[in-house]
C-alpha cells in the first residue's frame, strides 16, 4: 500500500521569507500523480499544486513550486514571498494512476508570523 | 458555482444514537467523494461514487456505515449506533470526473460522540 510521510509536524517562517515543506512517499508504481493540499484553519481543504510522475520538469504556481525527485521518492513544497494568508495545514497527497483513492500524510502546520 | 455544501456543520450525538449527513457537490460534478479526518491525521479515503454507483467502499467502512447518492447529485452518509471512535471531521469532495482531476472539497460536518 501506498503511504505518505511528513516529517515536519510545524514550521514557522516569517512573511516575506521562502519555506519549504518536506514529503516523502512509498510506492511501487511509476503512473502516479501527486499533490499538495492547503487546509486553512476552519475552512475548506483546497488543491494548491499538482505534479505528475511522467513530467520531469517540476510544476510551479505563482508563489508555490515543488522540487520532485522521482528517484528519491521527495515531493517539497517552497513557498516564496510568504504571506500571512498562506498560515495553515498542509498536506502532502499520493493518487495511484487508474485509482481514485487519494492517500494522504497527516500534514504540517505552517505559521506565517508578520 | 457555489462549492460543495455540507449539512450540519457540526453534530453532537450521544453513544448509540444514528447520525446521517449531507452532501451536495458542485451542480455537473458526477464524481463525490467521502473521507474522515480525525485529530492530527490527514484525510482518509471512505468511499466514491460515479454518478449513482457506488465504486469504491475502503475497510473504515464498517457495516454501522452507509453512503448512498440515489440520484447521482446529492449524497448522504449515515453512521448508526455511533461509537466514540466515530468522532472526526467527515469531508466531502467532488470533482468533474476527467481523469486526475483535483477534488474540490467541502468545510465537513464535525461529528463528536458523547
Amino acid at each position: 500500500a501506498q503511504t505518505v510521510t511528513q516529517s515536519q509536524p510545524e514550521m514557522s517562517v516569517q512573511e516575506a521569507e521562502t519555506v519549504t515543506l518536506s514529503c516523502t512517499y512509498d510506492t511501487s508504481e511509476n503512473n502516479y500523480y501527486l499533490f499538495w493540499y492547503k487546509q486553512p484553519p476552519s475552512r475548506q481543504m483546497i488543491l494548491v499544486i499538482r505534479q505528475e510522475a511522467y513530467k520531469q520538469q517540476n510544476a510551479t504556481e505563482n508563489r508555490f513550486s515543488v522540487n520532485f525527485q522521482k528517484a528519491a521518492k521527495s515531493f517539497s513544497l517552497k513557498i516564496s514571498d510568504s504571506q500571512l494568508g498562506d498560515t495553515a495545514m498542509y498536506f502532502c497527497a499520493f493518487l495511484q494512476g487508474g485509482s481514485e483513492k487519494l492517500v494522504f500524510g497527516k500534514g504540517t502546520k505552517l505559521t506565517v508570523n508578520p | 458555482d457555489t462549492g460543495v455544501s455540507q449539512d450540519p456543520r457540526h453534530k453532537i450525538t450521544k453513544r448509540g444514537q444514528n447520525v446521517t449527513f449531507r452532501c451536495d457537490p458542485i451542480s455537473e460534478h458526477n464524481r463525490l467523494y467521502w473521507y474522515r479526518q480525525t485529530l492530527g491525521q490527514g484525510p482518509e479515503f471512505l468511499t466514491y461514487f460515479q454518478n449513482e454507483a457506488q465504486l469504491e467502499k475502503s475497510r473504515l467502512l464498517s457495516d454501522r456505515f452507509s453512503a448512498e447518492r440515489p440520484k447521482g447529485s446529492f449524497s448522504t452518509l449515515e453512521i448508526q449506533r455511533t461509537e466514540q471512535g466515530d468522532s472526526a471531521m467527515y469531508l466531502c469532495a467532488s470533482s468533474p470526473g476527467t481523469d486526475n482531476s483535483p477534488l474540490h472539497f467541502g468545510n465537513g460536518t464535525r461529528l463528536t460522540v458523547t
